[in-house]
Formats: structure tokens, C-alpha cells, sequence
């Protein structure tokens, strides 16, 4: 069974104040990681999704990166707006064509001015 | 593009009854899913449609909870009778293609309330 663990469950920051946030994961086989961000009442919005370990994507403030057991989203210089809860979740290689993802609780971050 | 259209956004409900969520996905998205999102917790698969046919629903409550997508579009989720704990947010997700380089594209939500 996927499963995925995120820490913090909550981090309040400062602006400005650059921090990191962990998704650890198992599942049988990687077909993909997932971040996204949710703001209140709203669906998740797609912010990037990576497929093998070292490897980075980019996109604003936010860099994320992979390795073979957790994933890393690296908020750099973060502004008020950033503020949301950010979800990272694993899509394994599921038999007939079963892709659904397993979602972690997410880091509720909160960015101060 | 528009976006995933979900209705109604808000349904409140006494245990027992029965609801319904509707949701029409992006043009052209031939994968549509289903996820319940109870409060402070991330969103959980309940059934993947490929077009009109079920792909995954291993995780779906079948004694209470069904769901349809005719013709390969619109989709609809149904729970009957519902309990306390189907209070949740259910998102609805669609994609041109499975594990797709951009991720899936997910609704608003309907906010279930039962009491």
C-alpha cells in the first residue's frame, strides 16, 4: 500500500524567511510524485510533478526535488500569497491502468508580513 | 481552457438521505476521477473512470456510493443513505491522459455536510 507522510504539519514563517518542506513516501513502484497547493475552498492546483530521484524542477519561489525515500519543496524568499496548504502525493505503477493518486495530510504554511 | 465545473458547491443532508454531486470535466479529458478530501486530511481516490468505463473503485464504499459517467462525459457521484462520516469536500479530477507531465486538474469541490 502507497502511503506518504508530510512534516510539518504547520510552519508559520516569516516573510522573506526561506524554509523546506518534507514528503516522505513508499510505494511499489514511483510512476510519479506530486505537489500541489490548495488554497481555502478550493480544489488542488498542480504545481509540479517529478519521476526519478535527483531530480529538480523549478518554478518561482518554489523548487522541488526527489530523492529515493522523500521529496523536498524548497520555498525560497516567500511573499504573503504563498501562503496555502501544500499536498505532495505518489502515483505508483497500478495494474490496469489504475493511476489514481495517494495523498499525504499536507503542510499548512502561513507566511507573515 | 475552462476548468473542472462542479455543482452544487454546498449540500447539507440529515443521515440517511440520499445526495448527489455532478461534475463535467475539461473538454477532451478522457480520465476522469473522484476523491473524497475529509477536513484536515489530503484528498483520497474513490473511483477512476477511463471515458465511460471503470478503471479503479477498489476504494469506493459500494454499499453506499455509486457513481456513473455516461457517454463518457459528465459524471455523477451518488451516496445512499448517507452516514456522519461521508461529511467531506468531493473533488472531482480529470486529465487528457494518465500520468501526465501536468498533473491532473481538479474542481472546486461540493462540500457535503450530514448531521
Amino acid at each position: 500500500e502507497d502511503q506518504v507522510t508530510q512534516s510539518p504539519e504547520a510552519l508559520r514563517l516569516q516573510e522573506g524567511e526561506s524554509s523546506s518542506l518534507n514528503c516522505s513516501y513508499t510505494v511499489s513502484g514511483l510512476r510519479g510524485l506530486f505537489w500541489y497547493r490548495q488554497d481555502p475552498g478550493k480544489g488542488p492546483e498542480f504545481l509540479f510533478t517529478l519521476y526519478s530521484a535527483g531530480e529538480e524542477k523549478e518554478k518561482e519561489r518554489l523548487k522541488a526535488t526527489l530523492t529515493k525515500k522523500e521529496s523536498f519543496l524548497h520555498i525560497t524568499a516567500p511573499k504573503p500569497e504563498d501562503s496555502a496548504t501544500y499536498l505532495c502525493a505518489v502515483q505508483g505503477w497500478g495494474g490496469g491502468g489504475a493511476d489514481g493518486l495517494t495523498f499525504g495530510k499536507g503542510t499548512h504554511l502561513i507566511i507573515q508580513p | 481552457e475552462a476548468g473542472v465545473a462542479q455543482s452544487p458547491r454546498y449540500k447539507i443532508i440529515e443521515k440517511r438521505q440520499s445526495v448527489a454531486f455532478w461534475c463535467n470535466p475539461i473538454s477532451g479529458h478522457a480520465t476522469l476521477y473522484w476523491y473524497q478530501q475529509i477536513l484536515g486530511q489530503g484528498p483520497k481516490l474513490l473511483i477512476q473512470f477511463q471515458n465511460n468505463g471503470v478503471v479503479d473503485d477498489s476504494q469506493l464504499p459500494k454499499d453506499r456510493f455509486s457513481a456513473e459517467r455516461l457517454k463518457g462525459v459528465d459524471s455523477t457521484l451518488k451516496i445512499q443513505p448517507a452516514k456522519l462520516e461521508d461529511s467531506a469536500v468531493y473533488l472531482c479530477a480529470s486529465s487528457l491522459a494518465s500520468g501526465t507531465e501536468n498533473g491532473y486538474t481538479f474542481g472546486s469541490g461540493t462540500r457535503l455536510t450530514v448531521v
